[in-house]
């Protein structure tokens, strides 16, 4: 399986500002996927994410707000805008096998005050 | 609007015994499933997968899928304090890029 890396693991960030994320694999891969787990809760796919191809988001998620860059087959970035207490969460990037199966990066926590 | 369902525990099975997770999904066209343990504060962590019907197996765990009664299980035999997590069952359907993900069912393995 692929290994993945986040940046940052964690931030803490006032609300109306904004924060990067990025996801980096070791591998070129296809498919990378973005989604949101906020507390005690399971996963929300916010967008998935090919090379060279704009990002296709999921219904209640909109680009001007999670706007997502795929420059090259091994990175990508999340963008959370215009934060609000509500946007704390964990972000988590994922990558999809060859047999369709994803594997996860480690998980950006984000808390905004 | 598809569906996975998942009991949310917690389920509390004594060390040594078999825990049994069950799934189900309602989208009848879906094709692959896959289980995902989660350690509090980490990130999900891939168990298996599974595409037919019957039974697969892997060390300590067994996937069981049944599509004509919409259900995939997982069994953990000789259960350890360590198995002690949140198991995720994910489901894809006809679009094989996208994932459906249950809420998960918190295990508890005591000694």
């Amino acid at each position: 399986s692929a290994v993945i890396s986040q940046k940052p693991s964690r931030d803490i960030c006032q609300r109306g500002t904004s924060l990067t994320i990025q996801c980096q694999v070791d591998s070129q891969v296809t498919m990378m996927f973005w989604y949101r787990q906020q507390p005690g809760q399971s996963l929300t796919l916010i967008a998935t994410a090919n090379q060279g191809s704009e990002a296709t988001y999921e219904s209640g998620f909109v680009i001007d707000k999670f706007p997502i860059s795929r420059p090259n087959l091994t990175f990508s970035t999340l963008t959370v805008s215009n934060m609000s207490p509500e946007d704390s969460s964990i972000y988590l990037c994922s990558v999809q096998g060859q047999s369709y199966e994803q594997y996860f990066g480690p998980g950006t926590r984000l808390t905004v005050t | 609007q598809k569906e996975v369902e998942q009991n949310s525990g917690p389920l509390s099975v004594p060390e040594g015994a078999i825990a049994s997770l069950n799934c189900t999904y309602s989208d009848r066209g879906s094709q692959s499933f896959f289980w995902y343990r989660q350690y509090s504060g980490k990130s999900p962590e891939l168990i298996m997968f599974i595409y037919s019907n019957g039974d697969k197996e892997d060390g300590r765990f067994t996937a069981q899928l049944n599509k004509a009664s919409q259900y995939v299980s997982l069994l953990i035999r000789d259960s350890q304090p360590s198995d002690s997590a949140t198991y995720l069952c994910a489901v894809n359907g006809n679009n094989f890029n996208k994932f459906y993900f249950g809420s998960g069912t918190k295990l508890n393995v005591k000694p």
